[in-house]
This record gives structure tokens, sequence and C-alpha cells, in this order.
């Protein structure tokens, strides 16, 4: 039982490139979380899900786009990469909404 | 805004009980407390959550006051590997969780 498993765990992207963060979890969980963590700082929720098919924004959506087309799959993306997207990255899921949530191991990404 | 109030960081000596405090003047009747912890470099983990009643689990036991305006964290016997940022969180379930701040907690030997 994996758990929660994000990929790539770490990448550096240049300016104005896309890339893709991937969050798989096999706990057959329907909702499904993407959060952010900047140095010093607290997590804010960017994307959440609460079903396959299903996308809602968070906190700070700007900048990122989610799609969930299996249940198990949680894709965060972002166009065109900045700097101001430097993070640690954290995917989540939960059974539901009165359940534990479960976090990967996190995404360093960093842009320069 | 914020809807938890926790000390920016605390010390702890190892054998002894940490007493992590958090203060939610503004619950709802029908928000729980839950409490995550994480330790560095890695994703949250759950620890602890509760209504109105005191609540103890095998990591840690949650104080919550009567009139659920403020609640305790407690880890009966804290070792080196608790060191860790505690997050006191409010919630209903009709929303994500939302993270604050939290409270880094240092064991020291």
């Amino acid at each position: 039982n994996a758990g929660v498993t994000q990929t790539p765990k770490f990448r550096v992207l240049k300016t104005g490139q896309s890339m893709t963060l991937l969050c798989a979890q096999d706990m057959n969980h329907e909702y499904m979380y993407w959060y952010r963590q900047d140095p010093g700082m607290g997590l804010r929720l960017i994307h959440y899900s609460v079903g396959e098919g299903t996308t809602a924004k968070g906190e700070v959506p700007d900048g990122y786009n989610v799609s969930r087309l299996k249940k198990q799959n949680f894709l965060l993306g972002l166009e065109s990469a900045a700097p101001s997207q430097t993070s640690v990255y954290f995917c989540a899921s939960t059974w539901d909404i009165w359940n534990t949530i479960y976090f990967g191991e996190g995404s360093w990404l960093t842009v320069v | 805004d914020a809807k938890t109030t926790q000390p920016t960081s605390m010390d702890c000596a190892e054998g002894r009980a940490a007493n992590l405090p958090c203060n939610h003047s503004t619950i709802s009747g029908n928000e729980y407390v839950y409490w995550y912890r994480q330790i560095h470099s890695q994703g949250p983990q759950y620890i602890i959550h509760g209504l109105k009643n005191n609540e103890t689990n095998e990591m840690a036991s949650l104080i919550i006051t009567e009139d659920r305006k403020s609640s305790t964290l407690i880890l009966p016997h804290a070792t080196l590997r608790d060191t860790a940022v505690y997050y006191c969180i409010v919630w209903a379930g009709n929303t994500p969780l939302v993270f604050g701040k939290g409270t880094r907690l240092s064991v020291i030997a």
C-alpha cells in the first residue's frame, strides 16, 4: 500500500516552461487536494477535487490548472512557470471530509 | 482569516509533557478541533480531533474547554522525534482543510 505518491519529487524549471505534477493514491479516496508551502509558511490550498471528473479552486489557484480524469490521480499543471511558483507542493487525499487526510511526501519545485 | 491562534514556538524537555495551546474563540457549534503536525520537510500527519469532549489516542490527548473557545494538545512524554510544527485547525468539514502557521515545537535533550 503506497498511500499518496507524488511525482516528481524534485524539479528545476526555467521561467515560462510548463510541467505537470502527478498525485496518485491507492486508497480509493474521493477527495484530493493540492497545497503549496513556501519557506516558513503554512500550507495554502491551490485546487481540490471532491470526486472523479470534478475540480474546484482553493485559496491560491492562479497560475495552476488541475484535472481528475481518474479517481486515483490528481494532476497539477503549471502552464507558464514563474519564479513565484518556487515552492514545495503537497498532495493529499481522504475518503470523505470527516476522515483523516493523508499527505504525500512533497514535490520540491524551483523556477529560475 | 485565521480562525485559530497558536504561539509561534515552544520548547519542551525530552521526557516531559508538551502542552500546546490553541485559541479558537469564534468556533461554531458544528466545527471540530483538529490537530496535525509536520515534521521537517514531510507532509502533515494527522494527530487527533474532537468536538467537545476530551479525546485520547496513542499519540496524544486533546483537552477542549467547556466553552470550546480553546484547547490544548498534550504529548505525554515528548521525544526528540516529536520536534515538528503543530497545526490546530477548526473545521466543519464542508470546506477543505485550511492550515495556519502553527506552533514550532522543539524537544530538547
